[in-house]
């Protein structure tokens, strides 16, 4: 049974506009959550994290949300630039019970078009 | 520093052999840990160690595969005997002590190992 879903695969959109990539956990003690990005060839590559007591965390373009309640991340990034066409995953983590592992999504890969 | 280092970066064999697949964590990490990543599974912890002890394999597949960490600097994986099913790009990542803060969290990836079993 997955415990971090990204539904989406794919995803395409124009340089200049915003992407948005989501996330669903179901496992209620996760509560650290991270997103990769990975480009073919290369290892995932850490971006931004978020912690369960916060509800936003903003890096320069990448803004991730955090909505506990319902058991849902997203990853905003804007303005989308064509660098950052790459698969992006979301993983969580339930440190607060002790275990630092992470569990990953499937992952979604952007495509942003010039 | 050069990051995580892996090797061999492509690996061909034939079904029944032995693979060693080589991990060398950044200076300093004390945690590490192998991935496999399929397109059906997508990426997978098979086991992690922390200071060297293996904490958790639950997620080894089989006894085929088998872990070891002798010292902080270097790791391995070995598939005896491998299979076809096998084939996959398997990934090691490190990370700082475990409770050092939030940075304990984020693991920083190797490139990778692409297996192909025939």
């Amino acid at each position: 049974d997955q415990q971090v879903k990204q539904n989406s695969p794919s995803l395409s959109v124009q340089e200049g506009r915003i992407s948005i990539l989501n996330c669903d956990y179901t496992n209620s003690m996760f509560d650290y959550f991270l997103w990769y990005k990975k480009y073919p060839a290369e290892g995932p590559t850490f971006l931004i994290s978020i912690s369960s007591i916060k509800d936003k965390n903003e890096d320069g373009r990448f803004t991730v949300f955090l909505n506990k309640s319902a058991k849902h991340l997203s990853l905003h990034i804007v303005p989308s630039q064509p660098g950052d066409s790459a698969v992006y995953f979301c993983a969580a983590s339930a440190a607060g019970a002790g275990s630092y592992q992470l569990t990953f999504g499937k992952g979604t890969k952007l495509s942003v078009i010039p | 520093d050069a990051g995580v280092i892996q090797s061999p970066r492509h690996e061909v064999t034939e079904m029944g052999q032995e693979v060693t697949l080589r991990c060398k964590p950044i200076s300093g990490h004390n945690s590490l840990f192998w991935y496999r990543q399929t397109m059906m599974r997508g990426l997978e912890l098979l086991i992690y160690f922390n200071n060297n002890v293996p904490i958790d394999d639950s997620g080894m597949p089989e006894d085929r595969f088998s872990a070891k960490m002798p010292n902080a600097s270097f790791s391995t994986l070995k598939i005896q005997p491998s299979e076809p099913r096998d084939s996959a790009v398997y990934f090691c990542a490190s990370s700082p002590l475990q409770g050092a803060g939030a940075s304990s969290y984020e693991q920083y990836f190797g490139p990778g190992t692409r297996l192909t079993v025939t």
